[in-house]
């Protein structure tokens, strides 16, 4: 099955920009989704389509996708951008949806 | 105001069966994708099952021939029936829509969760 492999986490100062990796095999040929939960909180889309942002989200989260890596960049980061993030693709080789291993993100 | 209520957690001893539910709002279950996501104590995401129409239905290896799901367009509900339950299966269990535009476009609205325990 498909996998998806983000690192455990990313520590990064307020006011800086944090990057997010997603790895999976030739991961750019698919769409990559990504959502941010906050502690016992649902999960909530933040980008979809690779790049795409949902109505209400702030234009400081961004996402790209090439080759076996997609990336979600969060600039002038704050401290309530503190959480999980996870990526999330549709494998349609196997009619599976699949979630990343997830990244906490800390604002130190 | 578009929103998705689960029920029907609980605590249950191995081998049991459990129903969840989830209560749809403000659109039609019919004409999104669904799906269920389930989040373990402590851990991440995983993808457990959805319903694109009555005969297109996909599931999680870990859960297939197990847990099946279904709704009922009449009450705008969306359910999974948990069978043969094990340990492993303790979890949040959320309701997710999948964004009109198909698989591709993510999950953009989430129910809060209902919270489903496995043990003797």
């Amino acid at each position: 099955s498909y996998v998806l492999t983000q690192p455990p986490s990313v520590s990064v100062a307020p006011g800086k920009t944090a990057s997010i990796t997603c790895g999976g095999v030739n991961i750019g040929s698919k769409s990559v989704n990504w959502y941010q939960q906050k502690p016992g909180q649902a999960p909530v889309l933040v980008i979809y389509y690779d790049s795409d942002r949902p109505s209400g989200i702030p234009e400081r989260f961004s996402g790209s996708n090439s080759g076996n890596t997609a990336t979600l960049t969060i600039t002038r980061v704050e401290a309530g951008d503190e959480a999980d993030y996870y990526c999330q693709v549709w494998d349609t080789s196997s009619d599976h949806f699949v979630f990343g291993t997830g990244t906490r993100v800390t604002v130190l | 105001e578009v929103q998705l209520v689960e029920s029907g957690g609980g605590l249950i001893q191995p081998g049991g069966s459990l129903r969840l539910s989830c209560a749809v709002s403000a659109f039609s279950v019919s004409s999104n994708y669904m799906s269920w996501v389930r989040q373990a104590p402590g851990k991440g995401l995983e993808w457990v099952s959805a319903i694109i129409s009555a005969d297109r239905k996909y599931y999680g290896d870990s859960v297939k021939g197990r847990f099946t799901i279904s709704r009922d367009n009449s009450k705008n509900t969306l359910f999974l029936q948990m069978n043969r339950l094990r340990a492993e299966d303790t979890a949040v269990y959320y309701c997710a829509r999948h964004d009109s535009g198909g698989p591709l476009y993510g999950m953009d609205v989430w129910g809060q969760g209902t919270t489903v325990i496995v043990s003797s």
